[in-house]
């Protein structure tokens, strides 16, 4: 079945870019542009916010209230999305996930990562 | 914007009790666009239900949901130890796209 799983540096400094990377497994016989992927981020003890969305390599909707500063990008070779977050702060440290959305249907997200924690911090 | 709000903020309930959760939105929804979700500790989210009502593959079914325009609700028909966690409800809209509610904590009484 579909797995996500995300990397990243663990920890960024203020004012810096976070790189994440979201490397999708188990859609063989299909294309990771076949579907819409999410990026979510919970910071410590709160709830979930959403941070933009990916389909097709090329469309992107983006939360307003982050897209001055985040820009998502998928390698179908790879089978990857990846998120970079510009002039992060100390509110940006989060569990940051990548989501999959059901084909055709960017209503929701049925298959989630693990999820990978960074803080912000110098 | 649409806003969702979710109450209680935390429920207090015993095994084999019925849960009854609530996600107001501050303007009418589409029924084909709620969501519901359960998070235990140190997990990622699990989509239990779509679409207000239609439960996601291996859930079961004493989870429900319901509602329509602005008031939708998630029952758990009667509560397995397994169920005790923090359930957020989501919609899709227009801007931005996808919105939470801020969460309910449903805890062993």
């Amino acid at each position: 079945q579909v797995q996500l799983q995300e990397s990243g540096p663990g920890q960024v400094k203020p004012s810096e870019t976070l790189s994440l990377t979201c490397t999708v497994s188990g859609v063989s016989g299909d294309s990771i542009t076949n579907y819409y992927w999410s990026w979510i981020r919970q910071p410590p003890g709160k709830g979930l916010e959403w941070i933009a969305y990916i389909y097709s390599t090329a469309s992107t909707n983006y939360n307003p209230s982050l897209e001055s500063r985040v820009t998502l990008s998928m390698d179908r070779s790879k089978n990857q999305i990846s998120l970079k977050f510009r002039s992060v702060t100390a509110a940006d440290t989060a569990v940051y996930y990548c989501a999959r959305h059901p084909p055709t249907r960017p209503h929701y997200m049925d298959v989630w990562g693990k999820g990978t924690p960074v803080t912000v911090s110098s | 914007e649409i806003v969702l709000t979710q109450s209680p903020g935390t429920l207090s309930l015993s095994p084999g009790e019925r849960a009854t959760l609530s996600c107001r939105a501050s303007q009418s929804l589409s029924s084909s666009y709620l969501a519901w979700y359960q998070q235990k500790p140190g997990q990622a989210p699990r989509l239990l239900i779509y679409g207000t009502s239609t439960r996601a593959t291996g859930i079961p079914d004493r989870f429900s949901g319901s509602g329509s325009g602005t008031d939708f609700t998630l029952t758990i028909s009667r509560l397995e130890p397994e169920d005790f966690a923090v359930y957020y409800c989501q919609d899709f809209g227009d801007s931005p796209r996808i919105t939470f509610g801020q969460g309910t904590r449903l805890e062993i009484k």
